[in-house]
């Protein structure tokens, strides 16, 4: 059964620019959350999506955007981007069910220069 | 107040000794509980999974969970060289929405 499969796994961007993650979740898994893991704050949830709907929504500014589609893969969007983007974007997959586990993915690396 | 709080100390062990690591939450709507580990430049990898007070075992991995005191802990037995690692812990409250403590890195020394 494949895991979670997340790309591009490097990104170097510069201020200013957008960019697009996607994520793959575990075949017939139907939430997908995105988290962004920095040294500092450690892992910070952004947003959850379930069947094409964002169901839950964490304290980040307007510039995190995300979507999910038919096939429950998932893209989040960062726009504008600042120097703090810098971080480690992480991936979850759950069955769509309250309470239940979470398996990563391997996370895009995004370096903001 | 972060919602878990884990003290992010690094922590030595010798091979074979036993690790032991705490967090605890302050939220009393967190149901459910998770140990991952995490390897340099690897996505979280989930290790345990608790739903209710008292001990998981699963191999040499066991995961307790005290809910009267909202204190959670995970014991590596017979610790190895490729148990090195940061280990994370996760509560959550029914709307899959995981707060993570900071993480422990784990150091087995041979």
């Amino acid at each position: 059964k494949a895991g979670v499969t997340q790309t591009p796994r490097y990104l170097i961007k510069t201020r200013g620019q957008q960019v697009t993650l996607s994520c793959s979740p575990i075949s017939g898994h139907r939430s997908v959350s995105w988290y962004q893991q920095t040294p500092g704050q450690g892992l910070q949830f952004l947003f959850e999506y379930f069947s094409e709907t964002q169901r839950n929504k964490g304290n980040f500014p307007g510039r995190f955007s995300g979507r999910q589609f038919s096939n429950s893969r998932s893209e989040m969007n960062v726009s504008t981007l600042e120097l703090g983007d810098s971080a480690l974007y992480l991936c979850a997959s759950t069955s769509g069910g309250r309470n239940t586990e979470a398996f990563f993915g391997q996370g895009t690396r995004l370096t903001v220069v | 107040q972060k919602e878990v709080e884990q003290d992010p100390g690094p922590l030595s062990v010798p091979e074979g000794a036993i690790v032991s690591l705490n967090c605890t939450y302050s939220n009393s709507a967190f149901q459910y509980f998770m140990w991952y580990r995490q390897y340099s430049r690897k996505g979280p990898e989930l290790l345990m999974y608790t739903y209710s007070s008292g001990n998981k075992e699963d191999g040499r991995f066991t995961a307790q969970v005290d809910k009267s005191s909202k204190y959670i802990s995970l014991f590596i037995r017979d610790s190895q060289p490729s148990d090195s690692a940061t280990y994370l812990c996760a509560s959550g409250g029914g709307n899959n929405r995981l707060a993570f403590g900071k993480g422990n890195q784990v150091v087995v020394i041979p």
